[in-house]
């Protein structure tokens, strides 16, 4: 399978402030079709998982665009350019250009 | 509004069975391929089934192949999640999701499973 490693494991940040997680994948994530499904989600405290970026750079249904996504082939970015409180929690990076897999979560707190 | 709503989970014995539903609201669920997805308690998100909009193909881990089956009823907007054998590291908050652009574009809230003697 497919793993997915997430930098850094907690990230301390003041609000208004960029932060920046890094994804990175054993094996390329280019599908056959050309696309590459590597997807970010965000689950607040006591909440499940949202998706906020899919397809690497695509904000889905109502997400700010202070959420932007990057990257190409194993190595992958989510950058929040000026964070609100509304925006901590845990982020998960995910792939399905393969057998499902998620990264283990970046925890954005306040520093 | 899209709403999944995840019920049928709670405290079962190594070896035994359960099965989880997943009421479906707000789309065409026929239309869209379904995923059960699970959150250990170590936060960890693990794939636990995919099956077809039409139902007539389903994908599983190795982790679960055998012991899981999921399965959906389009006349009732309900997805399903049959677990038998169950082990203790089944234990697991069950989400189950919708998919659009081959992601996990909405969850339900979960329904707890815990596998204990």
């Amino acid at each position: 399978d497919v793993v997915m490693t997430q930098t850094p494991l907690s990230l301390p940040v003041s609000l208004g402030d960029q932060a920046s997680i890094s994804c990175r994948s054993s094996q390329s994530l280019v599908h056959s079709n050309g696309n590459t499904y590597l997807h970010w989600y965000l689950q607040k405290p006591g909440q499940s998982p949202k998706l906020l970026i899919y397809k690497v750079s695509n904000r889905f249904s109502g997400v700010p665009d202070r959420f932007s996504g990057s990257g190409s082939g194993t190595d992958f970015t989510l950058k929040i350019s000026r964070v609100e409180a509304e925006d901590l929690g845990v982020y998960f990076c995910s792939q399905s250009t393969h057998v499902p897999t998620f990264g283990g979560g970046t925890k954005l707190e306040i520093k | 509004e899209v709403q999944l709503v995840e019920s049928g989970g709670g405290l079962v014995k190594p070896g035994g069975s359960l099965k989880l539903s997943c009421a479906a609201s707000g789309f065409t669920f026929s239309d869209y391929y379904m995923y059960w997805v699970r959150q250990t308690p170590e936060k960890r998100l693990e794939w636990v089934a995919t099956i077809s909009d039409g139902g007539s193909y389903t994908y599983y881990p190795d982790s679960v192949k055998g012991r899981f089956t999921i399965s959906r009823d389009n006349a009732k907007n309900n997805l399903y999640l049959q677990m038998s054998s169950l082990k203790s590291e089944d234990t697991a908050m069950y989400y189950c999701a919708s998919s659009s652009y081959y992601a996990m574009d909405y969850w339900g809230q979960g329904t707890s499973v815990t596998v204990s003697s």
